[in-house]
């Protein structure tokens, strides 16, 4: 059971490239997530996805787009990549905390992207 | 804008000591829950609380919420250097359905000394 799993690791982009990131989960959740992490800053939601088929902007979505072509991947693409969009992203998906009514997050390791 | 503000920024303790780490938040919860970043990793689910709860426990940890002064507390007692991580809050907010759409503080870097 490998959870959620991301590819690359790592990138280094130039300014202007384009490249997708790939999330995969195992797990038969709904719910998929990206987000991006900076210093100082937390996490904070690109877009996100409730199901096969479906996806929705989060806090931070311009400069991103999503695809939810099947339910265990999550595809998050940067179609002209900036030096703001340097980051770590981390794909997410959920589950529903029994009894509370609450989603639990579970997270990928990460893929460090530097937009040069 | 972020939802939860936590403090310290960072903390350093000796292993066996208790770590404290705070949150607060602005808007209305369903819940709140904690994880932990370890270095280099993805973050990993400690302990939910709703928002209708004041206190829950789990091994180690224990979580206070005060709804009234939109606050949560993380206590990690005895602690060990494996302990040593970046702590995060994050809020379910009421209105609607959220499926799930947690916004995120800026974490605690706790650090255990052997």
């Amino acid at each position: 059971n490998a959870g959620v799993t991301q590819t690359p690791k790592f990138r280094v982009l130039k300014t202007g490239q384009s490249m997708t990131l790939l999330c995969a989960q195992d797990m038969n959740h709904e719910y998929m997530y990206w987000y991006r992490q900076d210093p100082g800053m937390g996490l904070r939601l690109i877009h996100y996805s409730v199901g096969e088929g479906t996806t929705a902007k989060g806090e931070v979505p311009d400069g991103y787009n999503v695809s939810r072509l099947k339910k265990q991947n999550f595809l998050l693409g940067l179609e002209s990549a900036a030096p703001s969009q340097t980051s770590v992203y981390f794909c997410a998906s959920s589950y529903s905390f029994p009894g509370a009514g609450a989603n639990v997050l579970t997270f990928g390791a990460g893929s460090r992207l530097t937009v040069l | 804008s972020q939802q939860g503000e936590e403090d310290p920024q960072a903390l350093s303790i000796q292993e066996g000591e208790n770590a404290t780490m705070n949150c607060s938040y602005k808007t209305s919860i369903n819940n709140l829950q904690w994880y932990r970043q370890n270095s280099g990793r993805g973050l990993v689910h400690l302990i939910l609380i709703r928002s209708n709860e004041r206190e829950k426990h789990s091994g180690r940890l224990r979580v206070t919420l005060d709804t009234s002064k939109k606050s949560s507390s993380l206590l990690i007692t005895a602690s060990r250097a494996a302990d040593t991580a970046s702590y995060f809050c994050a809020t379910d907010k009421t209105g609607g359905t959220s499926y799930g759409k947690l916004t995120f503080g800026q974490g605690t870097i706790l650090t255990v000394h052997p």
